[in-house]
């Protein structure tokens, strides 16, 4: 069964700089998708950036990128420029590519932005 | 307009009652899912149907039933809760073959608390 591990409960970082959030995951699978969602206190489930596990290239969102190491099983995320707003509970999520459209969560890591 | 809407929003009510949470998208999507997350953020699927068939279902108990009426609307009904429902209930859609690889629209939660 595939499992997602985010091994950070809780991060914080100054505004303006960047932080890293980890997450690693476990399939036997070689196709399949990678996501990052946030839930700020609105509670709003919002998709921050997904990533095809056939493809070589890290995925960018403005902001947001991640570094997708797929031998090492390996998805973290990392947000430049940090500010205010990002302060957040942020979940790495993993799906099957194919018919299951079940996603695997991670336990999130909650993101607190000093001023 | 609002994709993914839930109501009511917070849910506030006895052990031992009967109650139901809505749901409605209006992306034209033709998979729906119902999601608890727990006190500690865990995020847990426990229904999805495609097209109005059931197609994931986890190890839920059987007081919880899901209805899809049609694909654009996924309802909740839950008998003789028990303070263990107590958990924030999300909603949520996507399209089988979209090329954005399945990603799912959340709605804004319906809070339950079971006295």
């Amino acid at each position: 069964a595939q499992t997602v591990t985010q091994s950070q409960p809780e991060m914080s970082v100054q505004e303006a700089e960047t932080v890293t959030l980890s997450c690693t995951y476990d399939t036997s699978e070689s196709d399949y998708y990678l996501f990052w969602y946030k839930q700020p206190p609105s509670r709003q489930m919002i998709l921050v950036i997904r990533q095809e596990a056939y493809k070589q290239q890290n995925a960018t969102e403005n902001r947001f990128s991640v570094n997708f190491q797929k031998a090492a099983k390996s998805f973290s995320l990392k947000i430049s420029d940090s500010q205010l707003g990002d302060a957040a509970m942020y979940f790495c999520a993993y799906r099957n590519a194919g018919n299951n459209r079940k996603l695997i969560w991670g336990l999130g890591t909650s993101l607190a932005v000093n001023p | 307009d609002t994709a993914v809407s839930q109501t009511p929003k917070y849910l506030v009510t006895q052990m031992g009652n009967d109650k139901s949470i809505k749901c409605e998208q209006n992306l034209g999507h033709d998979t729906m899912y119902w999601y608890k997350q727990d006190s500690k953020k865990f995020l847990k699927i426990m229904f999805s149907y495609n097209n109005k068939e059931l197609i994931i279902n986890e190890t839920v108990p059987n007081r919880f039933s899901p209805k899809s009426p049609d694909k654009a609307h996924l309802n909740l009904h839950i008998n003789s809760l028990e303070l263990g429902d107590s958990a924030v209930y999300f909603c949520a859609s996507s399209q089988a073959w979209s090329p954005k690889t399945n990603e799912q629209f959340f709605g804004p939660g319906t809070r339950l608390t079971v006295l």
